[in-house]
């Protein structure tokens, strides 16, 4: 079945530094990739998207690469602010479905 | 933007209670609505699709009995979670995908805010 495996945190870093959450992929055909960011006490909510090989999502400063050969889709920011602090999800639903399948999360810390 | 509410956001009661939880969509209409459940330091795990006006489909290992799903309008959907025991703690997460508009345009799902459920 579809799998997505992202890096395990907690993730601690001053801010003003480069981000790099790795995400892979399991799944048959294209899917459609995200992620999803939940600050705390919040639900989640849709960072950016992909939706075919090479696409690049970006909002808010974050980005990220679909990526066929490798099954991956990294987020990336260059620079962290504290209010970047929350866990992010990568996600994954096959083409024709809305039914999204998550990794398990990655607490992002930022301090000052 | 679509928001999506959730109530309770906490709650806490005996083994043996039955346990309401509602999601409103409240500035769209929500042809599906999703019913997730998250364990500490876990992924969100689907438990069942929730369309209006049919019986939602469950996904495998989900007990039906057990996790009572209404979709009765396109802005709510209940989960019950009937004869609650201590195994059944945990953060219980609905989302919402507005009907699809002319044109087909993917419309992504909108998440609440979760609701934290305590069985004693």
């Amino acid at each position: 079945g579809d799998s997505v495996t992202q890096m395990e945190g907690p993730v601690t870093l001053s801010e003003e530094a480069f981000l790099t959450i790795n995400c892979t992929y399991t799944a048959t055909g294209y899917p459609s990739l995200f992620w999803y960011v939940q600050y705390p006490g919040e639900g989640l909510q849709l960072l950016l998207k992909a939706t075919k090989a090479d696409d690049k999502g970006s909002n808010k400063g974050f980005e990220a690469t679909y990526r066929k050969e490798t099954t991956s889709f990294h987020l990336e920011k260059g620079s962290v602010q504290v209010s970047d602090s929350a866990v992010y999800f990568c996600a994954l639903s096959r083409a024709g479905s809305y039914q999204l399948t998550f990794g398990k999360g990655t607490k992002l810390s930022v301090i000052p | 933007g679509a928001v999506v509410s959730q109530h309770p956001s906490r709650v806490i009661c005996k083994s043996g209670t039955s346990v309401k939880i509602e999601c409103r969509s409240l500035d769209f209409q929500a042809t599906t609505m999703f019913w997730y459940r998250q364990f500490p330091k876990q992924s969100l795990m689907l438990m069942a699709t929730s369309n209006e006006g049919s019986k939602a489909t469950y996904e495998q290992g989900v007990e039906k009995d057990k996790f009572l799903i209404n979709h009765a309008s396109l802005t709510l959907s209940t989960l019950t979670v009937t004869s609650a025991h201590p195994e059944d703690s945990s953060f219980y997460i609905c989302s919402a995908r507005a009907s699809v508009s002319t044109g087909g345009a993917w419309q992504p799902q909108h998440f609440g805010d979760g609701t934290r459920l305590s069985i004693l």
